[in-house]
């Protein structure tokens, strides 16, 4: 069965930081982008960050809410990805979904179109972060 | 950034009924659109990707139509399951961007 796990979410201070890891099961977890998306209560799904495959080169790409303080990463060898999260504020507080993203790239020779992230097929049960004094 | 604007925002419907939800993007996404449904308390699930294309395991009752900037989803024979909230997500380009959401309910 393919999976998704995420670990790491709790209550936090604004100013401080906090790490969520997610482990992937049941697929070939290098082989696939991977994301994170976070839910406020009671609110909308927001896009956080994308991490691409090594085969793609590992290509990072975040919100603009979270840039410069977030930071995704990916341990292939043992299916996990990370955020760390720095700076939290009370606006970050959400629910945060790790997840499998579906790509799509146009190439001609040498020269290809960015990736299109045409759908998210796998997302984890979700972890919530409270950021609270 | 594109903006994604889902309609309508609430709608009852009984079981059996036909819904249709639309999605009108801010600009043109081509055929760059996902649908999701979500339960309380759950995680999303995709339903529609590429604008028309049924994710595997999803029931054929549920298809996506449109092009360019006006989209729709449309359960053709609503079953208790169906009821949740349903987004639409635009992949033309970053940064991702969701609607806002609309919510199912039973009449």
């Amino acid at each position: 069965e393919v999976q998704l796990v995420e670990s790491g979410g709790g209550l936090v201070q604004p100013g401080r930081s906090l790490r969520l890891s997610c482990t992937g099961s049941g697929f070939t977890f290098g082989d696939f982008p991977m994301g994170w998306f976070r839910q406020a209560p009671g609110k909308g799904l927001e896009w956080v960050s994308f991490i691409r495959s090594r085969g793609y080169g590992g290509t990072i790409e975040y919100a603009a809410s979270v840039k410069g303080r977030f930071l995704i990463s990916r341990h292939d060898s043992i299916s996990i990805a990370y955020l760390q999260m720095n700076s939290l504020k009370t606006e970050d507080t959400a629910v945060y979904y790790c997840t499998r993203v579906l790509e799509q790239q146009y190439c001609r020779g040498s020269n290809c179109s960015a990736p299109y992230y045409y759908g998210v097929d796998v997302w984890g049960q979700g972890t919530t972060v409270t950021v609270s004094s | 950034d594109i903006q994604m604007t889902q309609s309508p925002s609430y709608v009852s419907a009984s079981v059996g009924d036909r819904v249709t939800i639309t999605c009108r993007a801010s600009q043109g996404i081509s055929s760059w659109l996902a649908w999701y449904q979500q339960k309380p308390g759950k995680a999303p699930k995709l339903l529609i990707y590429a604008a028309s294309s049924l994710q595997s395991g999803v029931p054929s009752r549920f298809s996506g139509s449109g092009s360019g900037t006006d989209f729709s989803l449309t359960i053709s024979s609503l079953q208790p399951e169906d009821f949740a909230t349903y987004y639409c997500q635009q992949a033309n380009s970053l940064p991702i961007t969701f609607g806002q959401g609309t919510r199912l309910d039973i009449k």
